[in-house]
Order: structure tokens, then sequence, then C-alpha cells
């Protein structure tokens, strides 16, 4: 099983559409976790911490589920902007120090 | 807003080479981080650094690559002899809480 999987896309969807990201991973030890965004060739750019509660920023919703070690992330209302490959990101270990291991990434096109 | 910075955009090499990637993390950050992606695949870890030593590093990282951090500002990722298969981005990275930063990445091209 792959440390960290995600839907393998690429999702293509109009402006204004919700769209869901899934992601599993396989360590149940795993404590920290975040979804970036990576634009072509460019690095990756942290888009949000993702918490046991929940949280929101803005247009974005983070969700993860320990029990069935999944993470998702939410996007309502998207913009052109928000075409890019999402990658769901896993801290090992979850301490400060800890190396992160990246899903595969999802790709998103929002068209007008 | 301070960034991680990284020198050169891209560097040509032939196989054999030494190359020297370098980075400037963000100042008050204590942990350093190289990792690599090849063209079409995932971001994968190479080595961690903290307190100028080591901490992690990944089976990638073998005898041919080393770090150091020779002053206060600067990271830099060595290899020693370059192969075709470490063309890749090589991206920095440094934190202080639990969120990593990411430079804009070196792209190494060996032929």
């Amino acid at each position: 099983r792959k440390e960290v999987e995600q839907d393998p896309g690429p999702f293509n969807v109009p402006e204004g559409a919700t769209v869901a990201f899934n992601c599993t991973y396989s360590n149940s030890a795993s404590q920290s976790f975040f979804w970036y965004r990576q634009d072509c060739r460019k690095e990756p750019k942290l888009l949000m911490s993702v918490y046991s509660s929940g949280n929101e920023d803005g247009r974005f919703t983070a969700q993860l589920n320990r029990a069935s070690q999944y993470i998702s992330l939410l996007i309502r209302d998207s913009k052109l902007s928000d075409s890019a490959t999402y990658l769901c990101v896993v801290n090992g270990l979850g301490n400060q120090g800890g190396k992160l291991i990246f899903g595969q990434g999802t790709e998103l096109s929002v068209k007008p | 807003e301070p960034e991680v910075t990284q020198t050169p955009s891209h560097q040509v090499t032939q196989m054999g080479q030494e190359v020297i990637l370098r980075c400037v993390p963000i100042s008050n950050h204590l942990y350093f981080y190289w990792y690599r992606q090849i063209l079409g695949q995932k971001v994968e870890f190479l080595v961690s650094f903290y307190n100028n030593e080591i901490s992690e590093k990944s089976e990638i990282f073998d005898d041919q690559f080393s770090v150091e951090r020779p002053d206060g500002s600067n990271f830099t990722l060595k290899i020693r002899s370059t192969k075709l298969e470490d063309s890749a981005m090589y991206f920095c990275a440094s934190n202080r809480g639990y969120e990593q930063y990411f430079g804009p990445g070196t792209r190494l091209t060996v032929t």
C-alpha cells in the first residue's frame, strides 16, 4: 500500500463548481497532515494544515478522519486560479523535524 | 514575508561532474530539508538537517550526496558525481513549527 494515496484525477470542473479531493495514508502513527498546491514546475505551496476537528479557510475546507486514515479537501465556488495540482502531505512522525511524505497529487483544471 | 531562496534556478551539468545546489532558509527556522521531484513524479524526501547535523536521510541520499551549512545562512546540497537519473527539481525547505516552506527549486539537468 502506498504511504499516501490520492485520487489520480484530473478533475475538470466549471467555474463556480464544488470539488472534493480524497486522500488516504497508511501509517496510523502519523500526526500532522497538510494540503499543498503545486503549479506547473513550481514549488509546493502550503494551502492549509489539517486538524482533527476540521478546519476552514475561506472557500477551502479540510477534514481528517483518523480512524479511517482519510483526509479530504473541499473547494467551493472554484475559480480559474484554483487550477493546480493538489498534494496531500503527511508528516510521518508528527514532530517539527519530521520528513514530509507526499501523495502523487490530484490535478484540478477549472474552466470558464 | 520571508521566503526560502535557492540558486541557481537551472543547472546543466555533464554526467560525472560535481554540482552544488544552494539554499537560504528562512532566517529564524531551525530545521532544513532537501526534497527532489523527478518530472511527472511525486515529491520525495532526501535529507533533513538540524543543529548542524543530518537528522534523517532517505535511501536515495547515498554516498554521492552531502549537505552542509557552511555559515549562518546558507544550506547546500552537493552531488559528487552526477548521474543521468539525478535530473530532477531539487527543493529546499525549512521550518520552525510544523509547517514546512519550500524554495522555488533548482532544475538540475544531467547530460
